[in-house]
């Protein structure tokens, strides 16, 4: 079956900035998009088509792509974004959709 | 403002079965694509199904494929999951997610833009 792997956890300081990244075999040719899920609520895509910021999202977070790997950067990092954050594509197809296994964003 | 709210959770004894609605509201249903997601206790996000606008094309995840099945009623603007022979690997909370939707002008999608607050499935004897 498809991966798509994110490390299991990423900590930094407030008003550093933070880097998520994830990996699957596809993602050159599938877009990869990521989702912010705090405790107790549904998730909320923060990115999509690897860099696309939706609107109300604010700009200190951004995606970048380069070969297998996307990246979500948090710039600022704020107390706020302590959360679990999820990258998902698709296979080579198209047809399935996969998430990674999420990063749990600690600000210490 | 965009709605989806998702019911029919609940407790379930291994191989039974459960169908879970999604009601949505303030936006044209029919358009959209549609997906399920669910999350066990304590873990990670995984997809489930897709069914398309028209409700001509649906995808299913091996882990629930020729147990669950997807559906859509676009004149009471609802999703559906079909969920047969249940597991205890079943349990967890599931997700509605409105995805995309294609126009004259091509297809729009900004991933998985808007979620039901989820409905909890317990399998157990």
């Amino acid at each position: 079956s498809y991966e798509v792997t994110q490390p299991p956890s990423v900590s930094v300081s407030p008003g550093q900035t933070a880097r998520i990244t994830c990996s699957a075999d596809a993602l050159p040719k599938q877009y990869a998009y990521w989702y912010q899920q705090k405790p107790g609520q549904a998730p909320v895509v923060v990115i999509y088509k690897d860099s696309e910021r939706p609107s109300g999202i604010p700009e200190r977070f951004s995606g970048s792509s380069s070969g297998t790997t996307v990246t979500l950067t948090i710039s600022g990092v704020q107390a706020e974004d302590e959360a679990d954050y999820y990258c998902q594509s698709a296979d080579s197809s198209g047809t399935y959709q996969v998430f990674g296994g999420g990063t749990k964003l600690t600000v210490l | 403002e965009v709605q989806l709210v998702e019911s029919g959770g609940g407790l379930v004894q291994p191989g039974g079965s459960l169908r879970l609605s999604c009601a949505a509201s303030a936006f044209t249903f029919s358009r959209y694509e549609m997906n399920w997601v669910r999350q066990a206790p304590g873990k990670g996000l995984e997809w489930v199904s897709y069914i398309s606008g028209s409700g001509g094309t649906m995808y299913y995840a091996d882990s629930v494929k020729g147990r669950f099945t997807i559906s859509r009623d676009n004149a009471k603007s609802s999703l559906y999951l079909q969920m047969n022979s249940l597991r205890a690997e079943d349990t967890a909370v599931y997700y509605c997610a409105r995805a995309g939707y294609y126009d004259s002008s091509g297809y729009y999608y900004e991933g998985y833009d808007y979620w039901g607050q989820g409905t909890l499935v317990t399998v157990s004897s």
